[in-house]
């Protein structure tokens, strides 16, 4: 089945402490891309990745990191989380950039005390 | 600042009227366009993406674009309870690979 997964799905964690959320896609998808949504603000774009190596910020990108170190994976990194980044996340993916369609994973719940 | 701005509603319709969702967006060079459906605890997924002025019809769903006035619009035919979600507006600006979403359209049809 064609998918993007996310790891973990909920997670609650403290201020400073590191985490790393995995985003993978078997779709073999140039593009991924990371977003945040938060009430009111919408969806908004952290990271995006056009393929391996390749990474640039979207809209929100402070606080967070990104690698791209193999086709299939794209995670997002929050070196020293701080409660402004509680938030709902989703990693998406399209075939050949952001002019393409995205399949969004099913959302990772981060809450930051 | 580029913007793509919405209605947040919410836009109440009764069952079997047309819904209209309505978005406008700020960057001219804008050349790719989406409107997704998000169901409340949901990920968002894909209705219509448009690329050309004028219409795309898919089964009771309609998407417009007016590149010249800068908006991009969505109908619903024959609305029913089961199209009752948040429904958000993105733009991409062509080889530049930012994705901009609206802060999404509330729906509620009414049965």
């Amino acid at each position: 089945e064609a998918q993007v997964t996310q790891n973990p799905r909920y997670l609650i964690t403290v201020t400073g402490k590191k985490l790393t959320v995995t985003c993978s896609q078997n779709m073999n998808h140039e593009y991924m891309s990371w977003y945040r949504q938060d009430p009111g603000l919408g969806l908004r774009q952290i990271y995006y990745s056009m393929n391996v190596e390749v990474t640039d910020k979207g809209d929100v990108p402070e606080g967070y990191k990104v690698s791209r170190k193999e086709k299939r994976n794209f995670p997002l990194i929050l070196e020293s989380p701080s409660p402004n980044q509680t938030s709902l996340y989703f990693c998406a993916s399209s075939l050949a950039g952001g002019s393409n369609e995205q399949f969004f994973g099913p959302g990772t719940r981060l809450t930051v005390l | 600042q580029k913007e793509v701005e919405q209605n947040s509603g919410p836009l109440s319709v009764p069952e079997g009227a047309i819904a209209s969702l309505n978005c406008t967006y700020s960057d001219r060079v804008s050349q790719s366009f989406f409107w997704y459906r998000q169901y409340s605890g949901k990920s968002p997924e894909l209705i219509m993406s448009i690329y050309s002025n004028g219409d795309k019809e898919d089964g009771r769903f309609t998407a417009q674009l007016n590149k010249a006035s800068q908006y991009v619009s969505l109908l619903i035919r024959d609305s029913q309870p089961s199209d009752s979600a948040t429904y958000l507006c993105a733009v991409n600006s062509g080889g530049y690979q930012k994705v901009t979403f609206g802060t999404g359209t509330k729906l509620q049809v009414i049965p």
